[in-house]
């Protein structure tokens, strides 16, 4: 069946370093991949999404590459910032979407 | 309010009593989800709605476990006889748009935290 895999957390870094987090898939036929952002305190929120092989999402400088030949679909940032301190989630699907397990970011100045 | 809205926040219960959580999606929205989020355990898809299709049920743990939608709108998540590892985030989304092939965006309620004693 369809599922995703993500890199555990959690991950710590200083203000302005590089980021990745990582997110491969399985699934049968061409799923939509997605990143979802849990701020603390607040609800689940889509931060980028790519629905076709090839297709790079980005949003708030986070970027992500939906890449076929490797069923992945890593996300990556140049610069973290505090602000960024989140859970982040991946997640792929057609009609229904399954998540990853969650990466809890946290970035200290 | 113009986001999903999801009720109680919080339940407390104990064990073998029967839970309901209600789901109240953005209007318009043809397509409705419940997950569970567990601590450590990330996202567990439990069951979706699709306008007037017959729901996907393949998430839900056990026949313990059941929902409705009424109307297209309002979705009732019911846990009967309640135990310790059911205690939880329940969260709902919904989404404007859902096809076989492309999920539109989903956007989440809060999520009621379940506690069974």
């Amino acid at each position: 069946g369809d599922s995703v895999t993500q890199m555990e957390g959690p991950v710590t870094l200083s203000e302005e370093a590089f980021l990745t987090i990582n997110c491969t898939y399985t699934a049968t036929g061409y799923p939509s991949l997605f990143w979802y952002v849990q701020y603390p305190g607040e609800g689940l929120q889509l931060l980028l999404k790519a629905t076709k092989a090839d297709d790079k999402g980005s949003n708030k400088g986070f970027e992500a590459t939906y890449r076929k030949e490797t069923t992945s679909f890593h996300l990556e940032k140049g610069s973290v910032q505090v602000s960024d301190s989140a859970v982040y989630f991946c997640a792929s699907g057609a009609n229904n979407l399954f998540f990853g397990t969650g990466t809890r970011l946290t970035v200290i100045p | 309010g113009a986001g999903v809205s999801q009720s109680p926040s919080n339940k407390v219960t104990e064990k073998g009593k029967d839970v309901e959580l209600r789901c109240d999606p953005i209007s318009g929205h043809t397509a409705l989800y419940w997950y569970r989020q567990s601590l450590g355990q990330g996202l567990e898809f439990l069951i979706y709605f699709q306008g007037n299709s017959a729901p996907d049920k393949s998430g839900l743990p056990s026949d313990r476990f059941s929902a409705e939608r009424t109307g297209g709108s309002v979705s009732t998540l019911t846990i009967q006889r309640t135990q310790q590892e059911d205690s939880a985030v329940y969260l709902c989304a919904s989404s404007r748009l859902a096809t076989r092939t492309y999920t539109g965006e989903l956007f989440f309620g809060e999520g009621s935290r379940l506690t069974v004693l």
